[in-house]
This record gives C-alpha cells, structure tokens and sequence, in this order.
C-alpha cells in the first residue's frame, strides 16, 4: 500500500459528461500529480500541485481542470467527455516539489460510453 | 525525439535469469531517477529511487546511473515468474517539477 488514496476505483459514463476523480496523498506530502495512462500507452503528465498551487502543467486538455485543496487531498474534474479519454487516471504524491520519490495511487478506471 | 527513450519489449527470459532494462535519456538536468513496476492496470510501485550517478542495490534490484551517457539500467537477480510486470523508468530535475515516464520495458519471467 503506497498510501495514495484514489476513488472511485472505477467509473463509467456517457459522452458529454461530467466528473470528478479524487486523490489523498500520503501524508505529509504535499506535492500532488495526476498522469493519464491509455490502453498501453505510457503515463502521460496532466498536472502537478503543490501545497495548494498549481506547479507544472502537461498535456492536459482544456476540458481537464484540478485543484488542491487546503487539507491536501486534489480532485481532477473531467467535463464534456469523450470516448477517447477513456483511460486510467492515477494520481501520485512526493514530499518537495519534484526530486524526491513520487508514490502512486491504484488508479481510477474511467469508461465513457 | 522523446525526452526518456525505453524499449517497449516484450522481453522473456527464464526463470533465474539476470535481467537488464534500460532507458535513455536527452535532457542532462535529469538528476533523479526511479525504477517502478506496474502490473496490469495496476498503479505504478516504486522500485528504486537513485540521485545523480552511481549505484543502488536492494535485494534483488541494482539501479545504475550513468549520467555521462545519460544511460540508467535496473537489474534484476533470480528473476522470478512474480517479477513479470511492465517496468517504467521516471527522471526529475529540481526546476521541473514533474516526473517524465518512459513508456515502460514489459517482462515475462518463464517458470
């Protein structure tokens, strides 16, 4: 168990919707950052924020948004979804703010049908 | 050209064996650098974590880094049929801010 906390574990959902992945980091870090994995596909860097400020910025739609709030934990919002964003969405954690070992979630498997 | 180069495999070696999975990699500010392994569609498991050049052993696992060829390795002893896993190679510098993922060596360790 990394203790990077992700739910929910699966989600499924139409095209054109909306919705929000969550992510509590290990505790005592304070950086988070969301990754994208298609169908083997590596991990593809969406977001990364630290203390509750947004840091460094991926590929990452503007559909796609995130914050971090002040307990720490962060939530992706994906919004007017398509079939091709469907992917696992993990969220990882480190102490700094880069430099240091990122731990990773178990991930959240969304379908959008 | 990608900033982390990996091969993408499959790599199958019997059960015992010394694997060897490497990546490469363009950017030089690269200081930091970890091995992790994801099985399928699993989360990424931190492995090894290594700064700037040299070794690193635990267990099994050895990671090397050398920076002058900007070349990292992880080897893996008495392979088992439980090490079969994708293997992910991740570099940071300290002004990034983001961990930048080879696109993963897929193992099979044969019983």
């Amino acid at each position: 168990d990394s203790g990077v906390t992700q739910t929910p574990k699966h989600l499924i959902t139409a095209t054109g919707q909306r919705v929000t992945l969550r992510c509590s980091p290990r505790s005592g870090d304070l950086s988070v950052y969301w990754y994208q994995q298609s169908l083997d596909q590596g991990l593809q860097f969406l977001i990364q924020y630290y203390n509750g400020e947004e840091r460094a910025k991926g590929n990452i739609l503007e559909r796609f948004s995130a914050q971090q709030f002040p307990d720490l934990h962060s939530e992706l919002n994906l919004s007017s979804l398509e079939l091709g964003d469907s992917a696992l969405y993990f969220c990882a954690s480190s102490a700094t703010q880069g430099g240091t070992e990122a731990f990773f979630g178990q991930g959240t498997r969304l379908t959008v049908v | 050209q990608k900033e982390v180069e990996q091969d993408p495999g499959p790599l199958s070696v019997p059960e015992g064996a010394i694997v060897s999975l490497n990546c490469t990699y363009s950017n030089s500010a690269f200081q930091y650098f970890m091995w992790y392994r994801q099985y399928s569609r699993k989360g990424p498991e931190l492995l090894m974590y290594t700064y700037s050049s040299g070794n690193k052993e635990d267990g099994r696992f050895t990671a090397q880094v050398d920076k002058s060829s900007k070349y990292i390795s992880l080897f893996i002893r008495d392979s088992q049929p439980s090490d079969s896993a994708t293997y992910l190679c991740a570099m940071s510098s300290s002004g990034t801010y983001k961990y930048i993922f080879g696109t993963g060596t897929r193992l099979k360790v044969l019983a």
